[in-house]
């Protein structure tokens, strides 16, 4: 992988429905992989940093992993309501920068 | 966490025109700050990485004359489009890395700027 791929490109829910999607990144030169929530126009709000191979956060209904040797963390949301829908991106932290992944687009219908 | 502000929130000029769009890091102080452009429908760009007392490296494609970065103190960075032109109208967001507890770098975002050419 020479990129920060991010899949599905969009997801539509019902509320209540658990989802999750994939962030794919380069396993070289890694530092950190973050995950954000982003409404378009705005700032993007973080959501996760992990570092370490086997990482498991979460923040009340959202959980990520992280796997460092095959490059690539999951994302998942338990029980979707509608104030989830965003743009969900990850970036890949190299230590100096970060490259983001095309974002998964979450709708959550009511 | 951290703040990251941006100013002006909105602008709108016209074509030929320069705009300046500041970065400030309000509780913490920034060795580097990045820019980031959004278009329409795309994840974030980053066009350049700016470091306080340096000149700034910019992204393959990123016109440097075009788009003037200063990053005069450890919490401020600016961002001049010159010659602003219709296609350089974009959501511009700007990014500032505060190094926290551990060593472990934490990376926030200003609440961008959206410049509107016409």
């Amino acid at each position: 992988i020479l990129n920060v791929e991010q899949s599905p490109q969009s997801l539509h829910v019902q509320e209540g429905d658990s989802t999750n999607f994939t962030c794919s990144f380069p396993s070289s030169n890694f530092y950190a992989l973050h995950w954000y929530r982003w409404e378009t126009a705005k700032s993007p709000e973080a959501l996760f940093v992990m570092t370490l191979n086997g990482d498991e956060k979460k923040k009340g209904r959202i959980s990520a992993t992280l796997n460092t040797k095959e490059g690539y963390s999951y994302l998942y949301i338990k029980g979707s309501q509608p104030e989830d829908s965003a743009t969900y991106l990850c970036a890949k932290d190299a230590g100096n920068m970060l490259t983001f992944g095309g974002g998964t687009r979450l709708m959550v219908k009511p | 966490g951290a703040v990251v502000s941006q100013h002006p929130s909105w602008v709108i000029c016209k074509s030929g025109t320069s705009v300046k769009i500041e970065c400030r890091s309000l509780d913490f102080q920034a060795t580097t700050m990045f820019w980031y452009r959004q278009f329409p429908k795309q994840s974030l760009m980053l066009m350049a990485t700016s470091n306080e007392g340096s000149k700034a490296t910019y992204e393959q494609g990123v016109e440097k004359d075009k788009f003037l970065i200063n990053h005069a103190s450890l919490t401020l960075s600016t961002l001049t489009v010159t010659s602003a032109h219709p296609e350089d109208s974009s959501f511009y967001i700007c990014s500032a890395r505060d190094q926290g507890a551990g060593g472990r770098y934490e990376q926030y975002f200003g609440p961008g700027t959206r410049l509107t050419v016409t």
